[in-house]
């Protein structure tokens, strides 16, 4: 069985830092991208960005609204992929989800999720 | 970036009526449209991939169809657990941004 575990959030203030982590389990996560989503409270989903397996040189790619802010690593040997989030603004206020795909020549959907965890920036 | 419009932003409809929902990108995606339905204070749940496949475990009443810039899903007769938010999303392989539509809800009329 598939398990998606998100933990690291809380609240922040604007201009700070936050690293969420994504514990996985029941998948060959080593040869899984890696993606996360965001939620604002009553809005829609936000692709927030992704990170490819080791065959794949662990490329990244990021969402415009968090580039040159965000930062996705990976540990395959913890089966944990992580969201470094800095220079915090009100706007990334959002409940924050992993969710893996395959990372061959096809195109992924995303079919499992996680919990998710909050994120609160405020003063 | 792909964007991904949804209509109508609410469908208000009676218990066991049909229901359609819209999508369109912005540019072809060719068949790499997926659905997704959530319910308040859950993940999102994937109802259909590759534009028509159902996912595992998802009743018939769920169809989808289309293909390039314009997609559909229909559900044929609303149950009671099928109000909801429906999210379209494309997830072709490039660019890599997998964007999604803003989402319909699907309330009870």
């Amino acid at each position: 069985e598939v398990q998606l575990v998100e933990s690291g959030g809380g609240l922040v203030q604007p201009g700070g830092s936050l690293k969420l982590s994504c514990a996985a389990s029941g998948f060959t996560f080593s040869g899984s991208a890696m993606h996360w989503v965001r939620q604002a409270s009553g809005k829609g989903l936000e692709w927030v960005g992704r990170i490819r397996s080791k065959a794949n040189s662990y490329a990244t790619a990021y969402a415009a609204s968090v580039k040159g802010r965000f930062t996705i690593s990976r540990d395959d040997s913890k089966n944990t992929a992580y969201l470094q989030m800095n220079s915090l603004k009100t706007e990334d206020t959002a409940v924050y989800y992993c969710t893996p795909t395959g990372d061959g020549y096809n195109s992924y959907y995303f079919d499992y999720w996680g919990q998710g965890t909050l994120v609160t920036v405020s003063s | 970036e792909i964007v991904m419009t949804q209509s109508p932003a609410t469908l208000s409809v009676s218990p066991g009526e049909r229901a359609t929902l819209s999508c369109r990108a912005s540019q072809s995606v060719s068949s790499n449209l997926a659905w997704y339905q959530q319910k308040p204070g859950q993940a999102p749940r994937l109802l259909i991939y590759g534009a028509s496949t159902r996912a595992t475990g998802i009743p018939a009443r769920f169809s989808g169809s289309g293909s390039g810039t314009e997609f559909t899903l229909t559900i044929s007769s609303l149950q009671s657990e099928d109000f909801a938010v429906y999210y379209c999303q494309q997830y072709n392989n490039w660019p890599p941004e997998k964007t999604f539509g803003q989402g319909t809800k699907v309330e009870i009329k």
